[in-house]
């Protein structure tokens, strides 16, 4: 199984700015996925970033507010934008196995918007 | 959109019980998963059951699929308290290579 890092593992942010967070994994993949998790509720899809090419977003998620980069294969960044408290959720990037059957997810980044 | 619904919303049983958890999904899929989350943590991959099959076991878990239901049921047997977390099931219904939809979850607790 790949092994996924993220950064920050938390923060504290003030309305209107932006936080770009970091997922790093361990191996070489073609597949990597963002999450959010909304307090209390469960995962919804917010974009696939495959390397070389511009992220896919999910109906209600645009470019705009959640900017991705995927620069190599071990690596992608997740802005979240112009933030407003809504934006306060656990944020998690995840890859494909192997197989291409399952997905491994990192640690999340939990957010709070002030 | 979230096509899995989870049942119950919050099970609380006592250790060493089963415990019994329901997913219903709406499209057709390539395979069901689920996943365990502690915490607020990251996810942990318990288990994939592919469509074409319809009971998997591991270790103390048991799925079971019913593609004609579109539902499947996750069995932890012989409950411990560190089973205590949040249960999704996800679903590839667009193909392997897309994201995952997941269900809204069960909340597992074992009572010591």
């Amino acid at each position: 199984s790949a092994v996924i890092s993220q950064k920050p593992s938390r923060d504290i942010c003030q309305r209107g700015t932006s936080l770009t967070i970091q997922c790093q994994v361990d191996s070489q993949v073609t597949m990597m996925f963002w999450y959010r998790q909304q307090p209390g509720q469960s995962l919804t899809l917010i974009a696939t970033a495959n390397q070389g090419s511009e992220a896919t977003y999910e109906s209600g998620f645009v470019i705009d507010k959640f900017p991705i980069s995927r620069p190599n294969l071990t690596f992608s960044t997740l802005t979240v934008s112009n933030m407003s408290p809504e934006d306060s959720s656990i944020y998690l990037c995840s890859v494909e196995s192997g197989a291409r059957e399952t997905q491994y997810f990192g640690p999340g980044t939990r957010l709070l918007v002030l | 959109s979230q096509q899995g619904e989870e049942d119950p919303q919050a099970l609380s049983i006592q250790e060493g019980e089963n415990a019994t958890m329901n997913c219903s999904y709406k499209t057709s899929i390539n395979n069901l998963q689920w996943y365990r989350q502690n915490s607020g943590r990251g996810l942990v991959h318990l288990i994939l059951i592919r469509s074409n099959e319809r009971e998997k076991h591991s270790g103390r878990l048991r799925v079971t699929l019913d593609t004609s239901k579109k539902s499947s049921s996750l069995l932890i047997t012989a409950s411990r308290a560190a089973d205590t977390a949040s249960y999704f099931c996800a679903t590839d219904a667009r193909g392997g290579a897309d994201g995952l939809t997941f269900g809204k979850g069960t909340h597992l607790i074992i009572q010591p």
